[in-house]
């Protein structure tokens, strides 16, 4: 079956520190990307949907420039939170969506646990 | 604004026992309803519906879904302490992004 990875698992950084997730898949080319993010007892919550070679398409209250998203290639997205901040701890998860006619279900990315100090 | 709500929030059995899982919806442009089971960590595929009264089943988990009325539900039979878990819904949109909207969730825990 397609198989996303997230690199790291888990990062604890210091405040006003920056951190990049990188989100691949790893057995098919996806033409977008999401990024979701989950705090303790939530759902997941959409922060953007990405697609190779284009510009992110955030979510209404996701700041754009504090989440940096960047879809180089139909295999890798990345996700870099910057000047992060304890409130930005949280589980982030990506998923990556295959490319058929009309629909692609979306697989999920074991997901990288920030913790900021 | 499209939103998608399950209930109960969370629930305590004891295993053995049947449990049914709701989730109700109102978005447009929907295209399909998705069950996933989350553990520790990200989510695991269970369903997806996009037709009316259909059941799908996979060993003691049903799921079905009614496009009038905008719900769907998921069973577990003769739960077991594996089955501990968040089960989460989310709506597949046709739009442009494809994006899925998910569900607040239901945490089940099965005790022995």
């Amino acid at each position: 079956g397609a198989v996303v990875s997230q690199h790291p698992s888990w990062v604890i950084c210091k405040s006003g520190t920056s951190v990049k997730i990188e989100c691949r898949s790893l057995d098919f080319q996806a033409t977008t990307m999401f990024w979701y993010r989950q705090f303790p007892k939530q759902s997941l919550m959409l922060m953007a949907t990405s697609n190779e070679g284009s510009k992110a398409t955030y979510e209404q209250g996701v700041e754009k420039d504090k989440f940096l998203i960047n879809h180089a290639s139909l295999t890798l997205s990345t996700l870099t939170v910057t000047s992060a901040h304890p409130e930005d701890s949280s589980f982030y998860i990506c998923s990556a969506r295959v490319a058929l006619a009309g629909w692609g279900e979306q697989f999920f990315g074991p997901g990288t646990r920030l913790t900021v100090l | 604004e499209d939103k998608v709500v399950q209930s109960p929030l969370s629930l305590v059995v004891h295993e053995g026992d049947t449990v049914t899982l709701n989730c109700s919806y109102e978005v447009t442009n929907f295209r399909s309803l998705l069950w996933y089971k989350q553990e520790k960590k990200a989510p695991t595929f269970l369903f997806m519906l996009t037709s009316s009264g259909i059941e799908k089943k996979s060993g003691r988990l049903s799921s079905i879904l009614d496009k009038k009325e905008l719900f769907s539900i998921l069973n577990i039979t003769a739960t077991q302490t594996g089955d501990s878990a968040v089960y989460l819904c989310a709506v597949d949109l046709i739009s442009g992004t494809y994006k899925y909207i998910f569900g607040t969730g239901t945490r089940l825990k099965v005790l022995a």
